[in-house]
């Protein structure tokens, strides 16, 4: 149970294209789902926490306006990266607390972005 | 603010052997939780173990356990008899329990890279 997927796992793009990751609790209903952003060799960085229905609450130093995120369902959430620079390649991992159990995060595998 | 400290940043050992990674943290929190996540090369986080603060009691997991040491702030995690698939960096992490403003963040350590040699 808690499985967490997201999609795509990898992406490339070009500098100036916008790019939407996905993710999606499979067999749970969440509450909550958390975007992060891993560099090489660090820790997660928290980007953003999204609640279903309600707008996301963005971390200190992360441009809302450049990762756009929609959380439309109890099972859904979106991350959308517009006009991707290559700066913004990365690897990003969402996580998701189930409703009535929330101080567990369970996590999707990541999604790699390459922007050219 | 609270933070989470992991200072080894490598560890070998080899397989079978028993490991313990370390972990500390500094809250002014009573109640909380904490927990080791895994992350090996594939890069899934994977839950290892979870601790409830007001707990007494080592949290176990199969060959997983900790040594919850609340008044030292300390929180390692033991893992006995390893295997090759143990391999992946362990992240140790803090949340306090809900008010209005964690929305159940997670504070992480900066992570402990594990290898296990065959």
């Amino acid at each position: 149970g808690a499985v967490v997927s997201q999609h795509p796992s990898r992406v490339i793009c070009k500098s100036g294209t916008s790019v939407k990751i996905e993710c999606r609790s499979l067999d749970f209903q969440a509450t909550t789902m958390f975007w992060y952003r891993q560099f090489p060799k660090q820790s997660l960085m928290l980007m953003a926490t999204s609640n279903e229905g309600s707008k996301a609450t963005y971390e200190q130093g992360v441009e809302k306006d450049k990762f756009l995120i929609n959380h439309a369902s109890l099972t859904l959430s979106t991350l959308t990266v517009t006009s991707a620079h290559p700066e913004d390649s990365s690897f990003y991992i969402c996580s998701a607390t189930i409703s009535g159990g929330r101080e567990t995060q369970y996590f999707g595998p990541g999604t790699r972005l390459l922007v050219l | 603010a609270q933070t989470v400290t992991q200072s080894q940043p490598e560890m070998s050992v080899q397989e079978a052997e028993t490991v313990t990674l370390s972990c500390t943290y500094d809250t002014s929190e009573s109640n909380y939780y904490l927990f080791w996540y895994k992350q090996p090369p594939s890069r899934q986080m994977i839950l290892v173990i979870r601790q409830e603060a007001y707990k007494q009691q080592n949290a176990t997991e199969n060959r997983f356990s900790v040594n919850f040491q609340k008044a030292a702030k300390s929180f390692s995690l033991k893992i006995s008899d390893s295997q090759l698939g143990d391999t992946a960096m362990y992240f140790c992490a803090f949340m306090k329990t809900r008010d209005v403003d964690s929305n159940y963040q997670l504070i992480w350590g900066a992570g402990t890279k594990l290898i296990i040699k065959p």
